[in-house]
């Protein structure tokens, strides 16, 4: 158990919809990062956020937003979906971001399918 | 365009043998590079990293190579076990910070699968 908690996991949605996915950090992580993997794919890195700031950006799609709330968890909104955005999505956390040995922890993931 | 390439989808091992997993990466300017181990239905997890200053790193069963002429890096377990078998992820960070972060570059996987 690495910590990290995201909800849900698994998640099933029509095209067009909006869906939010959550994650929380590890106790005393800072960073949130998102990553999205689809079929056979490496995980594609989405966006950072460090300590409630966007710190980093990937290559998110301008219908994927996120925000890191005071409480260190954050949320990532997938709006008007495609077939395409079926993936899973993962979140991981790090103490800090300033530092390449700054260990990412990683959820479970969820289990995105768009029908 | 992939800038770190996994070209071996999976493997498939005995027991007690060497498992060797290859990475070859694109930019030069990739500074530090790490493994990440993932078991079905749970997220990575972090294995072993190497700096672009040494060319080994050994973590008991586990040793990283890296060949910067050659811009490649392996890992190496020795002996191989059964619990080992699950997708090996390569990544690499670029030197110095993108806008004060260093967010890793992922391959796409290989799948290991170690025979009893």
């Amino acid at each position: 158990d690495s910590g990290v908690t995201q909800t849900p996991k698994h998640l099933i949605t029509a095209t067009g919809q909006r869906v939010t996915l959550r994650c929380s950090p590890r106790s005393g992580d800072l960073s949130v990062y998102w990553y999205q993997q689809s079929l056979d794919q490496g995980l594609q890195f989405l966006i950072q956020y460090y300590n409630g700031e966007e710190r980093a950006k990937g290559n998110i799609l301008e219908r994927f937003s996120a925000q890191q709330f005071p409480d260190l968890h954050s949320e990532l909104n997938l709006s008007s979906l495609e077939l395409g955005d079926s993936a899973l999505y993962f979140c991981a956390s790090s103490e800090g971001a300033l530092s390449p040995t700054d260990t990412q922890y990683f959820g479970p993931g969820t289990r995105l399918t768009v029908l | 365009d992939q800038q770190v390439k996994q070209n071996s989808p999976s493997l498939s091992v005995q027991e007690g043998r060497i498992s060797i997993l290859n990475c070859d990466y694109t930019n030069s300017m990739f500074d530090y590079f790490l493994w990440y181990k993932k078991y079905p239905a749970e997220g990575p997890t972090f294995l072993i990293s190497i700096s672009s200053i040494k060319d080994k790193n050994e973590d008991g069963r586990f040793t990283v190579f890296l060949n910067k002429s050659a811009k490649h890096l392996s890992l190496h377990i020795v002996p191989s076990q059964p619990g080992d078998s699950a997708v090996y992820f390569c990544a690499a960070i670029l030197k110095g910070a993108s806008g004060g972060s260093y967010i890793p570059t992922f391959g796409r996987g290989t799948s290991l699968i170690v025979h009893p």
